[in-house]
């Protein structure tokens, strides 16, 4: 079975800066997304950044990137120049493939992420 | 392009009534999930419906059920309420095309139950 670990119950960042979020899972298949989620204090769960694994590349969106290590099957989503409105909760989260179907996500216990002026 | 919407935004129930929760996914995406949120347990899935079929269900109870309407739109049903149904309900759409996966959520239900 596929599981999504979040081994950082909670971290902080001063504004401006950077900050690592990391996520481990594990699967047995070789094609597969990998997707970084943030949940403010609204609820409202916002896609940040996407990872296909058969792509190299590590993903980018503007100031959100990913370190993605498919052999150590580790996910991490960076954060630059860190802004007051990220602080949020941040679920790593892995879309179980069934069929042509990614609509079973496995997600992470959560990393709440503190921004600091 | 409307989002996901979720209906109603929040609920208290009393023990043992049931409750019906609405997901309207965005327009083309076929595939609706449903899932609990808790502080205690963190974000678990319930089930996943493609094209009116479940294709998918987690590890809850039978009193937990859904289904999926032609045009998509999903509801899911909570019978026979316990406290520990308190959660929130998110509800995702998503959709697999050449540009890759997508999986949207929409605001959530609050339930309560007292």
């Amino acid at each position: 079975a596929q599981t999504v670990t979040q081994s950082q119950p909670e971290m902080s960042v001063q504004e401006a800066e950077t900050v690592t979020l990391s996520c481990t899972y594990d699967t047995s298949e070789s094609d597969y997304y990998l997707f970084w989620y943030k949940q403010p204090p609204s609820r409202q769960m916002i896609l940040v950044i996407r990872q296909e694994a058969y792509k190299q590349q590590n993903a980018t969106e503007n100031r959100f990137s990913v370190n993605f290590q498919k052999a150590a099957k580790s996910f991490s989503l960076k954060i630059s120049d860190s802004q007051l409105g990220d602080a949020a909760m941040y679920f790593c989260a892995y879309p179980n493939a069934g069929g042509t179907s990614y609509g079973k996500l496995t997600f992470g216990q959560g990393t709440i992420l503190t921004v600091h002026p | 392009k409307a989002g996901v919407t979720q209906t109603p935004r929040y609920l208290i129930k009393t023990r043992g009534q049931q409750v019906t929760l609405s997901c309207s996914p965005i327009s083309g995406h076929r595939s609706v999930s449903w899932y609990q949120q808790t502080p205690g347990q963190g974000l678990q899935f319930l089930f996943e419906y493609f094209s009116e079929t479940q294709r998918n269900k987690g590890n809850f109870p039978g009193r937990f059920s859904g289904r999926q309407f032609s045009n998509s739109r999903s509801e899911m049903n909570v019978s026979t309420l316990e406290l520990g149904d308190s959660a929130l309900y998110l509800c995702a759409s998503s959709i697999s095309t050449l540009r890759g996966v997508e999986a949207f959520f929409g605001q959530g239900t609050r339930l309560t139950v007292v």
